[in-house]
């Protein structure tokens, strides 16, 4: 069975300017998560979505939103750009998204913000 | 709010010796633990869980039971091979007060580091 995964694997933008990264869940998960991990830390929690509502957010600015769709992808979106939002992005899917179940993780996206 | 805190690394061990590395948790709720295991150039996989208090989660050789009395959750490996270094990250999930997840809290990682 095919892993979570994400596109693209890597990315350059400049300061100002706005991407979207987008996910794919196991086959049969409805839950993704997303989280950041700058280089040295432990990754960060950003969203949780799960049956296409947000159930979950963690503490990042209005800049940063996603959705789910109704085949349980995902697309994270961010705005105007900052050097400091460069960073792997994880995508982590689950089958309902309750705190004992294990989360998957893709490989990421590398985003560099110039 | 809810926070893993890890040993350090690196950790630099000699192959067949003992491994523990230590986690603590802080949760406002009744979390589950997890130890994630991120190996040169690969993603980010589940090496363990543990659910309830005194549960003891293992896989390949490691174990890690979950102390509510002294919110722990150390990582111990018996001998240790080249083949294990990589990033620990010890993490929780907390319920949350909705009784929904609240994502992952992840500690900073421990790089691992097996000599031959």
């Amino acid at each position: 069975d095919a892993g979570v995964t994400q596109s693209p694997t890597h990315l350059i933008k400049t300061r100002g300017q706005q991407v979207t990264l987008r996910c794919s869940p196991i086959s049969g998960h409805k839950s993704v998560s997303w989280y950041q991990q700058v280089l040295g830390q432990g990754p960060q929690f950003i969203f949780q979505y799960y049956e296409k509502e947000e159930r979950g957010r963690g503490n990042f600015p209005d800049r940063f939103s996603a959705r789910q769709f109704p085949n349980y992808s995902s697309e994270l979106n961010v705005n105007a750009l900052l050097l400091g939002d460069s960073a792997l992005y994880l995508c982590a899917s689950s089958t309902g998204g309750t705190a004992w179940e294990t989360q998957y993780f893709g490989p990421g996206t590398r985003l560099l913000v110039l | 709010g809810n926070s893993v805190t890890q040993m350090e690394g690196p950790v630099t061990l000699s192959e067949e010796a003992f491994l523990t590395i230590n986690c603590t948790y802080t949760a406002t709720g009744y979390p589950s633990l997890f130890w994630y295991v991120q190996y040169p150039g690969e993603g980010l996989q589940l090496l363990l869980k543990a659910t309830k208090a005194d549960d003891k989660g293992s896989n390949k050789g490691f174990e890690a039971t979950y102390r509510k009395e002294t919110t722990s959750f150390h990582l111990e490996k018996g001998s240790v091979q080249v083949s294990d270094s990589a990033v620990y990250f010890c993490a929780l999930s907390d319920r949350g007060s909705g009784g929904g997840a609240d994502g992952l809290t992840f500690g900073k990682g421990t790089h691992l580091i097996i000599q031959p």
